[in-house]
C-alpha cells in the first residue's frame, strides 16, 4: 500500500520568514495530495490540495509543488503568523487504493512572535 | 449543519468495557472513515466503507467492530477496552469518484481514554 514520509517533524520559524515541509509518497499511481492544518484540540482542516496533472498551486500565503518523478511534494508558507502554528499533514490518495488518504507523521510547526 | 459529526467528544472508562462512538455525516458522501490519531498525533486509517461495505480493514484488533446502517452512518464498537486504546478517533468522510480522489471532511473526534 501506499506510504507517505513526511519531514521535518517539528519546525520553528519566526514571524514573517516562510516555512516549507516536504513529503514523499511510494504509489506511482497516487494522484492527489491534499494537505491538512490541525490546530490543538481540533479536527483537521484541509488548506491546500494538489492533483498529479499540476506541478504547482497557490492560495494567498501558501503554496504546494508536485513532482510526480521524484514523488515528493512539499507545502510552502510565507510571510508566516503566530496562528500558523499547528501540526500539518500531508497525505496521498491511490485509486488503487481505495482512493483513501495516508497521512504523513506530521509537522508541528511554531511560530514565533 | 455540522458536516461530519460524531459522539461522544469525551469518553472515558475501564479497563474491559465496551463502547461505541457514533458517528453521521449529511454531505451526502458514498464513503466514510475511522481513524485513530495516537499520542504522536500520528493519524492511522483503520477502516473505510463506501455505500456501506467495507473495503478496508487495516491491522486492526477484532475487538474493533464497525458498522454502517446506511452510507450516512458509520458507528464503531469497541469491546474489551485496553490501555492502549486510548487515543482520539476520528470518523472522516468523502465523495469517491475514481480515478480522482476527493477531499475528506472529518469530525470532531472522540477523545477515549482507558483507566
Amino acid at each position: 500500500g501506499e506510504n507517505v514520509e513526511q519531514h521535518p517533524s517539528t519546525l520553528s520559524v519566526q514571524e514573517g520568514d516562510s516555512a516549507v515541509i516536504k513529503c514523499t509518497y511510494s504509489d506511482s499511481a497516487s494522484n492527489y495530495f491534499p494537505w491538512y492544518k490541525q490546530e490543538l484540540g481540533k479536527r483537521p482542516q484541509l488548506i491546500i490540495d494538489i492533483r498529479s496533472n499540476v506541478g504547482e498551486k497557490k492560495d494567498q500565503r501558501i503554496a504546494v509543488t508536485l513532482n510526480k518523478t521524484a514523488k515528493h511534494f512539499s507545502l510552502h508558507i510565507t510571510e508566516t503568523q503566530p496562528e500558523d502554528s499547528a501540526v500539518y499533514f500531508c497525505a496521498a490518495s491511490s485509486p488503487t487504493g481505495y482512493s483513501t488518504l495516508t497521512f504523513g507523521k506530521g509537522t508541528m510547526l511554531l511560530v514565533s512572535p | 449543519d455540522t458536516a461530519v459529526s460524531q459522539t461522544p467528544k469525551y469518553l472515558v472508562t475501564q479497563m474491559g468495557n465496551d463502547k461505541s462512538i457514533k458517528c453521521e455525516q449529511n454531505l451526502g458522501h458514498d464513503t466514510m472513515y475511522w481513524y485513530k490519531q495516537d499520542s504522536k498525533k500520528f493519524l492511522k486509517i483503520m477502516f473505510s466503507y463506501n455505500n456501506k461495505e467495507l473495503i478496508i480493514n487495516e491491522t486492526v484488533p477484532n475487538r474493533f467492530s464497525p458498522k454502517s446502517p446506511d452510507k450516512a452512518h458509520l458507528n464503531l464498537h469497541i469491546n474489551s477496552l485496553e490501555l492502549g486504546d486510548s487515543a482520539v478517533y476520528f470518523c472522516a468522510s468523502s465523495q469517491r469518484a475514481p480515478p480522482v480522489s476527493t477531499e475528506a471532511f472529518f469530525g470532531q473526534g472522540t477523545r477515549l481514554t482507558v483507566v
